[in-house]
């Protein structure tokens, strides 16, 4: 299976840890998305990455929050010091081009879900 | 500020008739729409896209419909099945954007 990978499904964590999600996109995808969905709520933007490049983190919170996609491995969505707030499904998502255009959808991969207690 | 609207959280529909969910937009620079499914535990699904330039678009049992100047977007799914129970999000982008805005979903049951 080829599709987006998100690895931890799960992860729990206990407030002021950091937590690490891991998004590897499908192949021949260079474009990598992270949504947040919190409880009762629609998915929301949060950084959309090429390889080595932040393209636009307007939806990323500013203190605590960044990400990386490296040259080499998966696209990294990290959270410092995290707060019960922070609980919530993160989905990665990859497309092949550009996201907006028409005719070129974004793909998704199963999510993670931070529980922070 | 939510950009793209799913009033109704909630469907039941029929098994055999017609499932009609519907969504709403404020900003008129969107000009790609697309609709997702999604299943419990999983990550969203496409299922169907419109541009700006056309009002309908057609895929099987699925068809979405799209009026621009009521802002207002619908997929129609035709004759529902079981397998359709599921969670559904509307989106838009817009050309001069790198992301997708969301709908809330609209959870649709399809009772057999």
């Amino acid at each position: 299976n080829a599709g987006v990978m998100q690895n931890p499904r799960h992860l729990v964590r206990r407030r002021g840890q950091e937590a690490r999600l891991r998004c590897s996109p499908m192949k021949g995808h260079s474009h990598v998305y992270w949504y947040r969905q919190l409880p009762e709520e629609g998915l929301k933007f949060m950084v959309y990455l090429q390889k080595e490049n932040i393209i636009d983190e307007s939806g990323m919170p500013k203190e605590r929050f960044s990400a990386e996609f490296p040259k080499e491995g998966p696209s990294i969505l990290r959270i410092q010091q995290v707060v019960r707030g922070d609980s919530a499904a993160y989905f990665c998502a990859s497309s092949r081009s550009v996201p907006s255009g028409g005719n070129n959808e974004q793909f998704f991969g199963p999510g993670t879900r931070l529980t922070v207690l | 500020d939510q950009q793209v609207k799913q009033n109704s959280p909630s469907l039941s529909v029929q098994e055999g008739r017609i499932s009609i969910l519907n969504c709403d937009y404020t900003n008129s620079m969107f000009d790609y729409f697309l609709w997702y499914k999604k299943y419990p535990a999983e990550g969203p699904t496409f299922l169907i896209s419109i541009s700006s330039i056309k009002d309908k678009n057609e895929d099987g049992r699925f068809t979405v419909f799209l009026n621009k100047s009521a802002k207002h977007l619908s997929l129609h799914i035709v004759p529902s099945q079981p397998g359709d129970s599921a969670v559904y999000f509307c989106a838009a982008s817009h050309l001069t954007g790198n992301q997708f805005y969301f709908g809330t979903g609209t959870s649709l049951t399809v009772i057999p």
